[in-house]
């Protein structure tokens, strides 16, 4: 199972933050994921992060995300930076499963709105 | 980057059709091609991965085909529970990227 948690509310050029937390598994193993969906738009791959560290960022948001895993915790997290109303979105935490890399659990998702 | 383009972007169909929805990469993807289904308020569901791997415990009227560019999800006998969003996504190489989705609606 997995948990988003952060602010809801983020104002204009501050910084974005989140966490996920995985429970009833490890989360060694495996590479974790951000994706975020804009109201009443599709699917934006945000990054992954592998258990021990390494990571990928989509360029379109890169300079300005960073994400980040503790594992002592079983949890990951992901930041961004210089928001504005465009990152408005319901931001979802996912494992990436297999040798095809695809999303097969999700977290609920939590809504992250950016305003004054 | 790899554009993902799905259609219909929205289908109207009655309980018992049969329904297909395609997939096209705007490059070779060989078989990274992945669907999701999803419902209003709700996070994605893994339905099927590899293009034709049914994730488990998903029920096996949902199927997946095609390789390289050209993919298709299928729904054999649409059930009420299947009223959606779908879409695919490629995970042959970042950015990971998504198509625009199908609505599929009650006609």
């Amino acid at each position: 199972q997995l948990q988003e948690s952060g602010p809801g509310l983020v104002k204009p050029s501050e910084t974005l933050s989140l966490t996920c937390t995985v429970s009833g598994g490890s989360i060694t193993g495996y590479y974790w994921s951000w994706i975020r969906q804009a109201p009443g738009k599709g699917l934006e791959w945000i990054a992954y992060i592998y258990y021990s560290g390494s990571t990928n960022y989509n360029p379109s948001l890169e300079s300005r995300v960073t994400i980040s895993v503790d594992t002592s915790k079983n949890q990951f997290s992901l930041k961004l930076t210089s928001v504005t109303a465009a990152d408005t979105a319901v931001y979802y935490c996912a494992r990436v499963g297999g040798n095809f890399f695809h999303f097969d659990y999700w977290g609920q998702g939590t809504l992250v709105t950016v305003s004054s | 980057d790899i554009q993902m383009t799905q259609s219909p972007s929205s289908l109207s169909a009655s309980v018992g059709d049969r329904v297909t929805i395609t997939c096209r990469a705007s490059q070779s993807i060989s078989n990274y091609l992945n669907w999701y289904q999803q419902k209003p308020g709700k996070a994605p569901k893994l339905l099927i991965y590899a293009a034709s791997s049914l994730q488990s415990g998903v029920p096996s009227r949902f199927s997946g085909s095609g390789s390289r560019t050209d993919f298709s999800l299928t729904i054999s006998s649409l059930q009420p529970e299947d009223f959606a969003t779908y879409y695919c996504q490629q995970s042959y190489s970042t950015p990971w990227t998504f198509g625009q989705g199908t609505k599929v609606e009650i006609k």
